[in-house]
């Protein structure tokens, strides 16, 4: 079974500054995405970026960036130029693309909660 | 489009008692999830359909849990009896197939079992 761990529970940043949350996953998989969700107090989760497995290329979004280490098993998010509307809890998720029954089906780390000071 | 709808936002409940949860996904969307998240963890995946079949209820506690999709379309989720241990956040999600990537969630039922 695979597992996701987020080992930081809290971070915090200063507005208009970078900030790096980490992921490692366990998984005996080739053939997989890693996302990063933002849930914002009160508010439904949504996707920040995702990565495919196969695509050496780190993912880009804007101010969102990962740091995709295959070989390690790591996955972390950097956040440029931080906003206040950036605080939330942020999850890292893996998702198979092998097929069968646990097609689809996300794994979630702990998640780790940014605070972002003015 | 609009988004996952899901009802009550809030319930509270007694230990021993059930409730109902309802979902209904993005028009279109062939894969519906429910999760459960607990206070300060991750969610965990419940229950998968495809259209109005089962594909993955693995971590369903079936003694007290179950859930339907009825014509494919929207979804119920249900506990009888409760526990206190139950007391969670539960998020419905919905996607194009179990192929797509991208994972629309809905605003979630905060449950608490006193």
């Amino acid at each position: 079974a695979q597992t996701v761990t987020q080992s930081q529970p809290e971070m915090s940043v200063q507005e208009a500054e970078t900030v790096t949350l980490s992921c490692t996953y366990d998984t005996s998989e080739s053939d997989y995405y890693l996302f990063w969700y933002k849930q914002p107090p009160s508010r439904q989760m949504i996707l920040v970026i995702r990565q495919e497995a196969y695509k050496q290329q780190n993912a880009t979004e804007n101010r969102f960036s990962v740091n995709f280490q295959k070989a390690a098993k790591s996955f972390s998010l950097k956040i440029s130029d931080s906003q206040l509307g950036d605080a939330a809890m942020y999850f890292c998720a893996y998702r198979s693309n092998a097929g069968g029954t646990s097609y689809g089906k996300l794994t979630f780390g702990q998640g780790t909660i940014l605070t972002v000071h003015p | 489009e609009a988004g996952v709808a899901q009802s009550p936002r809030y319930k509270i409940i007694e230990k021993r008692q059930s409730v109902a949860f309802w979902c209904n996904p993005i028009s279109g969307h062939a894969t519906l999830y429910w999760y459960q998240q607990i206070l300060g963890q991750g969610p965990k995946l419940l229950i998968q359909f495809q259209n109005n079949g089962v594909v993955d209820d693995s971590q369903l506690p079936k003694d007290r849990f179950s859930a339907e999709r009825l014509k494919g379309v929207d979804s119920t989720l249900k506990i009888q009896p409760a526990k206190l241990e139950d007391s969670a956040v539960y998020l419905c999600a919905s996607s194009r197939g179990q192929g797509a990537y991208e994972q629309y969630f809905g605003p979630g039922t905060r449950l608490t079992v006193t």
